[in-house]
């Protein structure tokens, strides 16, 4: 099974800050079929469900303000909120599809400091 | 809109059985893979188990494998989870989410609200 791993578990940051999350596969979801690597993004904040924010690892859902984005290939994989908002306060999940079981990593949440 | 909603959680003795549904409405049902996802009280998300459009291919986790069996009537629009030999650590909201394309195998964008599902003597 592919392990996939975040970091941090928990990070603090400033009203407007940059917030960086990372996210590690034990190994590459990059798909030689479509070209594409199979990483997604989620942000489920308390007492709701998750919600799609990114996946192929750097496509944004429709809805998603431009200040998520992701990157990275292969392994490795970033989420980066630019400039965060009070309403970005959740806990956010990566997860990979590229073969079963779609592990997805501890979470990392992210509060105002 | 894509709707999802889970029913039939509830309290279960240890090594008992319980079956949960998600009724779908909003999508073309039987063209879309279907995936029970879960979240133990205060922990992160953890797949369970998938299911082909046709039903043809499932998929489990380890942790559930042997125990759990997935299904799903596209007649009534709704996807199953027969859960027995229940244990404490299977406790957890449990939340179906369709995938974002017809017939494959990749990423979430709908999900459900859940079904509260608690092993307890």
């Amino acid at each position: 099974d592919i392990v996939v791993t975040q970091s941090p578990d928990s990070l603090a940051v400033s009203l407007g800050e940059r917030a960086t999350i990372n996210c590690k596969s034990t190994q590459s979801v990059f798909s030689s079929s479509n070209n594409k690597n199979c990483l997604a993004w989620y942000q489920q904040k308390p007492g709701q469900p998750p919600k799609l924010l990114i996946f192929w690892a750097s496509t944004r859902e429709s809805g998603v303000p431009d200040r998520f984005s992701g990157s990275g290939s292969g392994t490795d994989f970033t989420l980066t909120i630019s400039s965060l908002q009070a309403e970005d306060v959740a806990v956010y999940y990566c997860q990979q599809y590229y073969t079963t079981p779609f592990t997805f990593g501890g979470g990392t949440k992210v509060e105002i400091k | 809109e894509v709707q999802l909603l889970e029913s039939g959680g509830g309290l279960v003795q240890p090594g008992g059985s319980l079956r949960i549904a998600c009724a779908a409405s909003g999508f073309t049902f039987n063209t879309y893979t279907m995936t029970w996802v879960r979240q133990a009280p205060g922990k992160g998300l953890e797949w369970v188990s998938a299911i082909s459009d046709s039903a043809a291919i499932t998929y489990y986790a380890d942790s559930v494998k042997g125990r759990f069996t997935i299904s799903r009537d596209n007649s009534k629009n709704t996807l199953y989870l027969q859960m027995s030999s229940l244990r404490a650590e299977d406790t957890a909201l449990y939340y179906c989410a369709k995938d974002a394309y017809s017939s494959r195998w990749y990423y979430f964008d709908s999900w459900g609200q859940g079904t509260l599902v608690t092993v307890s003597s």
